[in-house]
């Protein structure tokens, strides 16, 4: 079975372009969560979607949207890039929302914003 | 808001039992308490999770007092490669919904 799949693997923009990173979850899991990770930290919440429908945003601004497909893939969106967003963009997948069975995570995009 | 602490780093030897604590004071009621693993370049990957008491599997054990403000991850006997990054994960329910807190993650180096 496929593990998450995320594209592309790595990314460069120029600042102020837009952005769009892709998830594929796992067969069966209706739960999408993203996360951005700067270098030398923990991996910082941003999103998460269950059954396509967003349950949770965290502290970002609003240049950050995503969104869920009919399939349970996921998008991220990211307008108007700042230096500040080069960053490993994580997602992961789960059963639930509430991840009782555990998140599996996706091996990332790595953003450069130039 | 769910908040967690652990330690920045820590160092062992190979064939020790390395535990690393983690406190969260405000975990929600019937949330889950989940440790992963990270190496460079990679996503996390799940070790463990348990909601009270003592959960064991193939690679380690999870301690959870009963006040469950705290969460401890014990790995037996520890190889190199084991040289990682651990976080422990909570959920928080608040403005924004429902959201995933990582730690700031303990960096373990497991020298020969």
């Amino acid at each position: 079975d496929a593990g998450v799949t995320q594209s592309p693997t790595h990314l460069i923009k120029t600042r102020g372009q837009h952005v769009t990173l892709r998830c594929s979850p796992i067969s069966g899991h209706k739960s999408v969560s993203w996360y951005q990770q700067v270098l030398g930290q923990g991996p910082q919440f941003i999103f998460q979607y269950y059954e396509k429908e967003e349950r949770g945003r965290g502290n970002f601004p609003d240049r950050f949207s995503a969104r869920q497909f009919p399939n349970y893939s996921s998008e991220l969106n990211v307008n108007a890039l700042l230096l500040g967003d080069s960053a490993l963009y994580l997602c992961a997948s789960s059963f639930g929302m509430t991840g009782d069975y555990g998140y599996t995570f996706g091996s990332g995009t790595r953003l450069t914003v130039v | 808001l769910a908040k967690t602490t652990q330690p920045i780093s820590m160092d062992s030897y190979e064939g020790q039992e390395v535990n690393i604590t983690c406190s969260h004071n405000n975990i929600a009621t019937n949330d889950y308490i989940t440790w992963y693993q990270q190496f460079p370049s990679q996503g996390p990957r799940f070790i463990i999770q348990g909601y009270k008491t003592k959960v064991t599997n193939e690679v380690a054990s999870l301690f959870i007092p009963a006040d469950r403000k705290s969460s401890t991850l014990s790995l037996p006997r520890v190889s190199l490669s084991d040289t990682a990054v651990y976080y422990c994960l909570v959920g928080d329910i608040g403005t924004g919904g429902f959201k995933t807190i990582f730690g700031a993650g303990t960096r373990l180096f497991v020298k020969a």
